[in-house]
């Protein structure tokens, strides 16, 4: 299975400011997914980051509270601007695995907005 | 759209005990059937699956079963160990990586 790299693993982060979760993987993949992980909560899909186009959002997520990028088919970045308290959660990068059923995740970048 | 239920939310085992950990789901659709382990500080990790088309499945100490006309499945976990002290998720699949359903989460706290 690829191995995924992801970083900060932590931050702590002032309201108002925005964070850059960066997320490599060792193989080239279609797509990358990023979930949110609320505190004591379940994995949240937010998008679908496909290489050379628009990530796709889930309901009640949108570009301009999670711009994602795309740049090529082994990285994406997921940014959290202009945050608030409520953002504090584990942002969780993932790819499906080589056979095609289930996921490989990241190790999480765990965040708290004071 | 698919609902994923899990229980219990938190478990204590002495070591050595089994452990069952127990999930429902709501879609028919659903044909996949992820069980994932995060340990802290981790992201989660696939420990063990299992398709619509199979009833029981085991690797080593732990085991899954489906129940389609139920719909539930659990994990059952022999023998436990400290390490196997975790948040475990179920999933729930019913096609595309936009049909999945993961559960609230079980802590299992194994007891030396």
């Amino acid at each position: 299975s690829a191995v995924i790299s992801q970083k900060p693993s932590r931050d702590i982060c002032q309201r108002g400011t925005s964070l850059t979760i960066q997320c490599q993987v060792d193989s080239q993949v279609t797509m990358m997914f990023w979930y949110r992980q609320q505190p004591g909560q379940s994995l949240t899909l937010i998008a679908t980051a496909n290489q050379g186009s628009e990530a796709t959002y889930e309901s009640g997520f949108v570009i301009d509270k999670f711009p994602i990028s795309r740049p090529n088919l082994t990285f994406s970045t997921l940014t959290v601007s202009n945050m608030s308290p409520e953002d504090s959660s584990i942002y969780l990068c993932s790819v499906e695995r080589d056979r095609g059923y289930g996921y490989t995740f990241g190790s999480g970048t765990r965040l708290t907005v004071v | 759209g698919e609902n994923v239920e899990q229980h219990p939310s938190t478990l204590s085992v002495q070591e050595g005990d089994s452990a069952v950990i127990k999930c429902t789901y709501s879609d028919s659709a659903s044909n996949y059937f992820p069980w994932y382990k995060q340990e802290l500080g981790k992201g989660p990790q696939l420990i063990i699956d299992i398709r619509s088309n199979v009833g029981e499945k085991k690797d080593q100490r732990i085991a899954v079963t489906l129940n389609k006309t139920a719909k539930h499945f659990s994990l059952h976990i022999t023998e436990t160990q400290p390490e196997d002290s975790a948040v475990y998720f179920c999933a729930a699949n019913s096609g595309g990586y936009q049909k999945v359903t993961f559960g609230t989460g079980t802590k299992l706290q194994v007891i030396p």
